[in-house]
């Protein structure tokens, strides 16, 4: 079956644009994860959702960022005005449930530049 | 918390030697590990995970890792590197709440024919 799908691939905007990242899930995974994965580093956790509960947004770095999910569809990660230091690999990732020991099956990724 | 340390961002092999890639955690509860790999500009794929049960865990592509709680110790190995294996390697715990995914550095691992 399809894997996580996410758009764009790579994104290049000027410093100070607002930017939006789409993760589309696997089909009945009602648990969806948000990464960023800096150059050289590991990932970072953003924000997850669990299906129609709140979204924990501990992992979100600042109030310039933010994210969606409808249900346990498609998930979207807006960046407003963008900074140099967002430049990173966007990762989303689903899971059938959020429990701990669930595999977690992650997207390509959506490379950002930052000019 | 939950923590995760790789030792060595980069480790390079020759083909058909044996891979080790060392991980150690840190967890304030029984920990559930997980290794990935990344592959370049691809995202991650499970290698194998531990959660309950038999400590040494086979995965795919010849990998296995075994869990050793006095170690606090998660370290993956292969015994025979194929230039396939050339990837980026990521150890991670699973959080409590949220139930993200804490993760390591992540090893380089490097394969000379």
């Amino acid at each position: 079956g399809a894997g996580v799908s996410q758009s764009p691939s790579n994104k290049v905007t000027e410093k100070g644009k607002d930017v939006e990242l789409r993760c589309d899930p696997i089909s009945g995974h009602t648990a969806l994860y948000w990464y960023r994965q800096r150059l050289g580093q590991g990932l970072e956790f953003l924000i997850y959702f669990q299906g129609n509960s709140a979204p924990d947004k501990s992992g979100l770095p600042s109030d310039r960022f933010s994210a969606e999910r409808t249900g346990e569809s498609v998930s979207t990660l807006t960046i407003q005005r963008t900074q140099q230091e967002d430049s990173a690999v966007y990762l989303c990732a689903s899971s059938l449930v959020a429990a701990r020991g669930e595999t977690q099956y992650f997207g390509p990724g959506t490379r950002l530049l930052v000019l | 918390a939950q923590s995760v340390t790789q030792l060595g961002s980069h480790v390079s092999v020759s083909e058909g030697a044996l891979v080790l890639l060392r991980c150690n955690y840190s967890s304030s509860v029984p920990p559930y590990l997980f290794w990935y790999v990344q592959y370049p500009n691809q995202g991650l794929q499970l290698l194998l995970k531990y959660t309950t049960g038999a400590t040494l865990v086979k995965g795919i592509n010849g990998f296995e890792a075994e869990f050793k709680k006095s170690e606090t110790s998660f370290h993956l190995t292969k015994p025979s590197a194929h230039m396939s294996d050339a990837a980026e390697y990521f150890c991670a715990v699973s959080d409590t709440r949220p139930q993200k995914l804490v993760f390591g550095q992540g090893t380089r691992l490097t394969i000379n024919p």
